[in-house]
């Protein structure tokens, strides 16, 4: 049963503290999203891959969080150094191409920052 | 960008009843709209689609529709049983990505 695997589920950590979540994409998907879900902002898009390269990452906060795709089969978010207001539960989707009729998500990584 | 607007936020529906979840988006150029469902603690997951050539689409107790002029979409759910208590969000997909609308919680009371 093919399906998109997120690491850790559940994250406690303090402040300034550096936090990493990993993504296992489904096995042949080339388009990999990042989503931060809160109550107030749904579903915010963070940032997206193709083959690996980055496409977009406009959403993201770039003077604290970095996505990456080491290889195809995982993507990584980090967030450094880590803020209260970051807590929230971030998804990794994937898709066979950039606009993918279906996008598989994972069942996310619930942050809480102290 | 496209922008997706769903309504309403929450919905209470007696089992057996009917629910209808609207959304409206902004860009003429998306070409397919994606319903999903999120249950607590999981993922969302797709549940129906529909793209831009078909005005209408079911799958068992689940409909949507999609008026291209007005620019809107609909979700129907008929018959309602209490796990389809869930939050549901619309999508439209753009030339690169997805936009999502800001979920819909529905509670089917027994």
């Amino acid at each position: 049963d093919a399906r998109v695997t997120q690491t850790p589920r559940h994250k406690v950590t303090e402040m300034g503290q550096e936090v990493t979540m990993r993504c296992q994409p489904i096995l042949g998907h080339n388009t990999v999203f990042w989503y931060r879900q809160t109550m107030m902002q749904g579903l915010e898009l963070l940032a997206y891959f193709r083959n690996r390269a980055p496409l977009d990452d406009s959403g993201m906060p770039k003077d604290r969080f970095s996505a990456e795709m080491p290889d195809a089969t995982l993507a990584t978010l980090k967030i450094q150094p880590s803020e209260p207001r970051d807590s929230a539960v971030y998804f990794c989707a994937s898709g066979t191409r950039t606009g993918a009729r279906e996008l598989f998500f994972g069942e996310g990584s619930r942050l809480t920052v102290l | 960008g496209e922008n997706v607007e769903q309504h309403p936020s929450t919905l209470s529906v007696q089992e057996g009843d009917s629910a209808v979840i609207k959304c409206t988006y902004s860009d003429s150029a998306s070409n397919y709209f994606p319903w999903y469902k999120q249950e607590l603690g999981k993922g969302p997951q797709l549940i129906i689609d529909i793209r831009s050539n078909v005005g209408e689409k079911k799958d068992q107790r689940i409909a949507v529709t999609l008026n291209k002029t007005a620019k809107h979409f609909s979700l129907h759910i008929t018959e309602t049983q209490p796990e389809d208590s869930a939050v549901y969000f619309c999508a439209a997909r753009g030339p690169s990505q997805f936009y999502f609308g800001t979920g819909t919680s529905l509670t089917v009371i027994p």
